[in-house]
């Protein structure tokens, strides 16, 4: 298991509502990513957090934004949530590595979002 | 933008059998690539990379997978398989465009079913 925990582990809200999930890093991570993995899918690139800064971004719409705190632990924030939102919603952790920099991503258990 | 195929949906193997779960990639610059398995109701489990070096990388649980620049493939294999292997594969690639970090580009997963 890694050290990454998120919470809560299942949620159900209704269309047009708004969701915060919750991400604890691994000790010594000082970058999030957040991935969306819909039913049958590869999970799917949200943003990545880097020392509280985003600094990337796949494709998906400014309803889903999202935070990181000092300590690394990190929000994914979704509003105005639709039908399509619902999946199951991975956080990863990772430090930069060596020279090359490219680090190993670690993930959480994830949050199942269900959407009515 | 790059993009990861993994073509079989499903392998079937006999435990004790040699197994490969294929992936094919497509990235401009260097390939950073991936292998994760994700058990049932769990987040994705890093099983190995592949970064620069020897084109046959190892990882765990007795898992390896040959980088083929020229085929763009990456496929994952085992020599001796177990009935605990069941499970659902991904194969990533990283990219990195612009100064952002783009994220973990997956594939749509195969289901690896180890037969006793």
């Amino acid at each position: 298991e890694t050290g990454v925990t998120q919470s809560p582990t299942h949620l159900i809200k209704t269309r047009g509502q708004q969701v915060t999930l919750r991400c604890s890093s691994q000790s010594g991570h000082n970058t999030v990513s957040w991935y969306q993995q819909a039913l049958g899918q590869g999970p799917q690139f949200i943003f990545q957090y880097y020392r509280e800064e985003e600094n990337g971004r796949g494709n998906f719409p400014p309803r889903f934004s999202g935070l990181q705190f000092p300590n690394y632990s990190s929000e994914l924030n979704v509003n105005a949530l639709e039908l399509d939102d619902s999946a199951l919603y991975l956080c990863a952790s990772s430090s930069p590595e060596g020279l090359a920099g490219v680090e190993t991503q670690y993930f959480g258990p994830g949050t199942r979002l269900l959407v009515l | 933008a790059q993009s990861v195929a993994q073509p079989e949906d499903q392998v079937n193997v006999a435990e004790g059998n040699p197994l490969t779960v294929k992936c094919t990639y497509s990235v401009s610059g260097n390939p950073y690539l991936f292998w994760y398995v994700q058990y049932p109701n769990r987040g994705l489990q890093f099983l190995l990379k592949y970064i620069t070096g020897d084109n046959l990388v190892k990882g765990s649980y007795g898992f390896e997978a040959e980088f083929n620049k020229s085929q763009t493939s990456f496929h994952l294999k085992k020599p001796s398989a177990l009935v605990s292997d069941s499970a659902l594969y991904f194969c990533a690639v990283r990219g990195y465009s612009g100064g952002g970090a783009d994220g973990l580009t997956f594939g749509k997963g195969t289901h690896l079913i180890i037969q006793p």
